[in-house]
């Protein structure tokens, strides 16, 4: 089955240390997204790319970064510029042509310690 | 630009109770609009969505929305709730033409037997 494989579910940095979350997806699509999750605020737009070799940044990319070297993968590394990176992170992905929504993986929860 | 709210960030129902949960969105064009639910440490499901074709959507697990673009409202709606239907729920929107999605906060709904 198709579908967006998100790893690990957990993960611990200590501070000051960059850590990197996997994103891959199996269903030819295009467009990619990386979202972090805090209670009561929804859901924030990190990054996003539409197409292989380039991305935009979204509304908090900073201490972020992506590459999307290949259609399938889009991983998104926490540096330590982020001060406060302890939150859920969701990736997501669509279709460019006949917009039907997102399809997500199941998230993964990064802890400072 | 686009955006979209959630009135209520914590619903509570019986179980049997109908379920009402608000969205309006801010557009002079009628947008793509969303339901996402989410369950916890899990990520975000499509429950269902508007793309301009039937005003009355209708989605999984017995939920349906209805389109009104008098009232810029897009309200998510199930007759009898069940304690599986305990979840957050979000409501998104998106221009046409573009990719992404504006999410909002959240509805917390708990259901109580």
């Amino acid at each position: 089955d198709g579908g967006i494989t998100q790893s690990p579910k957990y993960l611990f940095r200590k501070e000051g240390q960059n850590v990197t979350l996997s994103c891959e997806q199996n269903l030819n699509h295009d467009a990619m997204y990386w979202y972090r999750q805090d209670p009561g605020q929804g859901l924030r737009l990190i990054y996003y790319s539409q197409i292989v070799n380039d991305f935009q940044k979204g509304d908090i990319a900073e201490g972020y970064s992506v590459s999307r070297e290949k259609k399938e993968s889009f991983p998104l590394t926490v540096t330590s510029a982020q001060k406060n990176p302890t939150a859920f992170y969701l990736c997501a992905s669509s279709i460019r042509e006949g917009f039907g929504g997102y399809t997500f993986g199941s998230g993964t929860r990064l802890t400072v310690v | 630009a686009q955006s979209v709210t959630q009135l209520g960030s914590h619903v509570s129902v019986s179980e049997g109770a109908l379920v009402l949960l608000r969205c309006n969105y801010s557009s002079s064009v009628p947008p793509y609009l969303f339901w996402y639910v989410q369950y916890p440490n899990q990520g975000l499901q499509l429950l269902l969505k508007y793309t301009s074709a039937a005003t009355l959507v209708k989605g999984i697990n017995g939920f349906e929305a209805e389109f009104k673009k008098s009232e810029t409202s897009f309200h998510l709606t199930k007759p009898s709730a069940h304690m599986s239907d305990a979840a957050e729920y979000f409501c998104a929107v998106s221009d046409r033409g573009t990719d992404k999605l504006i999410f909002g906060t959240g509805t917390r709904l708990q259901v109580f037997p």
